[in-house]
């Protein structure tokens, strides 16, 4: 099976840029979306075909791909965007989701 | 707007079965596959299984750990979506989401996401 590997966590400080990585084998090759959850709430996409943000998603979330690595970039972060992410790519017939990653503001 | 309502989540005995509904809105549901996500408590995101379009040719597969005891079916004329669960086990309990499916080829690659997500039904199995 694909796997797809994110750090646990991630700090940052109001303001900062928090970067987020999903790490699978040739992952480059393949498309990556990044879903955000907030607490007792269902995902929200925030990133698809790596690097395209959905309507209403603000420009300080962007992505990029490529190697064995995507990562989800979120500049100026503010507290609203305290959240777990997940990455999520389709290989062999299913959807594989990252690890998540928590990603507090301090 | 688009909504996905699920229905049908609750308390069930190891070994029984119970059946979620989808509900959407706001879309020609019958242009959209539908897959169902699942997430245990305090845990991450699980892909359970997906239904095409029949446009798409209606095609549906599953995760390993649903594979031959969940069963995902639609009936495009009242824009719901179900998922069958037979053969319930403790380790199934999770808020399981129902997912509206983006599925593109982009020149080779395919491009396959969920761009919106049902509020969430609990199931949980009891011992």
């Amino acid at each position: 099976s694909y796997d797809l590997t994110q750090p646990p966590s991630v700090s940052v400080s109001p303001g900062q840029t928090a970067s987020i990585t999903c790490s699978g084998d040739n992952l480059g090759e393949k498309y990556v979306c990044w879903y955000q959850q907030k607490p007792g709430q269902s995902p929200v996409l925030v990133i698809y075909q790596d690097t395209k943000r959905p309507s209403g998603i603000p420009d300080r979330f962007s992505g990029s791909n490529s190697g064995n690595t995507a990562t989800l970039t979120i500049s100026g972060t503010q507290a609203m965007d305290e959240a777990d992410y997940y990455c999520q790519a389709w290989d062999s017939s299913t959807y594989v989701f990252g690890t998540g990653t928590k990603v507090t503001v301090l | 707007e688009v909504q996905l309502v699920e229905s049908g989540g609750g308390l069930v005995q190891s070994g029984r079965s119970l059946r979620l509904s989808c509900t959407a809105s706001g879309f020609t549901f019958a242009d959209y596959g539908v897959s169902w996500v699942r997430q245990a408590p305090g845990k991450g995101l699980e892909w359970v299984g997906f239904i095409r379009s029949k446009a798409s040719g209606g095609r549906i597969e599953y995760a390993a750990s649903a594979a031959g005891r969940f069963t995902i079916s639609r009936d495009d004329s009242r824009s719901i979506a179900y998922l069958q669960m037979n053969s319930l086990k403790t380790e199934d309990t999770a808020v399981y989401y129902c997912t509206r499916d983006v599925t593109l080829i982009i020149v080779v690659t395919p491009l396959y996401y969920f761009d919106h997500w049902g509020q969430g039904a609990l199931v949980t199995v009891s011992s």
